[in-house]
């Protein structure tokens, strides 16, 4: 069956410096996937979009790549800050590309210290 | 603020009850979703509704049902509460049927 697998262990990083997430899929190929950041208690807050001809994506210190070869997704945030800090969730549809149904990881929780 | 809001907020009832979460999108949006958030399970889609139709389905139980009315509000039903069913439950919507979602502040249900 489908799988998504995450970083299962807290991140721990210092200000200033690059956090790098992983998320991995098995069994399928899906056609794009998401990251959503989630701060406790509250919803999930999209970032990024990639499609599977996408090989990487920006958006201001955010950074996405999406290998179909290795069947993962990093998710890079440089000059990290302590705002940054919050649980990281990556998204691909289930299915190829079966619409809005997707498949939420467990999530990977950051930690940036000053 | 995404733009899409739940009510209500917190819900306390007792096993064997039935409730009722409310949602209403982002102005424009027509595709609705919901999906249930606990501790030992993530985040676990159950329903999207599209422009009043139901577009997908998933792990969700006969217990619970759900709609979108025509004016894109959508409404979770939930019957014969478990202490199981104890969750965050958000609401998602998006403007196509695909795409980026944006998601509701949640209700928090708790079951006694």
């Amino acid at each position: 069956s489908q799988k998504i697998e995450q970083n299962s262990e807290a991140l721990n990083i210092q200000e200033g410096k690059t956090a790098t997430l992983t998320c991995n899929y098995t069994n399928y190929s899906p056609a794009y996937l998401q990251w959503y950041r989630q701060d406790p208690g509250r919803g999930p807050v999209f970032l990024l979009l990639i499609r599977e001809n996408e090989k990487e994506k920006r958006k201001e210190r955010l950074k996405v790549t999406f290998d179909t070869t290795l069947k993962q997704s990093l998710f890079h945030i440089t000059a990290s800050q302590p705002a940054d800090s919050a649980t990281y969730l990556c998204a691909p549809p289930r299915g190829y590309n079966q619409g809005g149904k997707l498949i939420f990881g467990q999530g990977t929780e950051l930690s940036v210290k000053p | 603020d995404s733009g899409v809001t739940q009510t209500p907020k917190h819900l306390i009832t007792a096993t064997g009850q039935r409730v009722t979460l409310r949602c209403s999108p982002r102005s424009g949006d027509l595709s609705v979703y919901w999906y249930q958030q606990s501790l030992d399970q993530g985040l676990q889609f159950l329903i999207q509704y599209y422009n009043g139709e139901e577009r997908a389905k998933g792990n969700i139980l006969e217990r619970f049902s759900a709609q979108q009315f025509p004016d894109l509000h959508s409404e979770l039903n939930l019957s014969s509460l478990e202490l199981g069913d104890s969750a965050l439950y958000f609401c998602a919507s998006s403007v196509e049927a695909v795409g980026e979602q944006y998601f509701g502040p949640g209700t928090r249900l708790t079951v006694t």
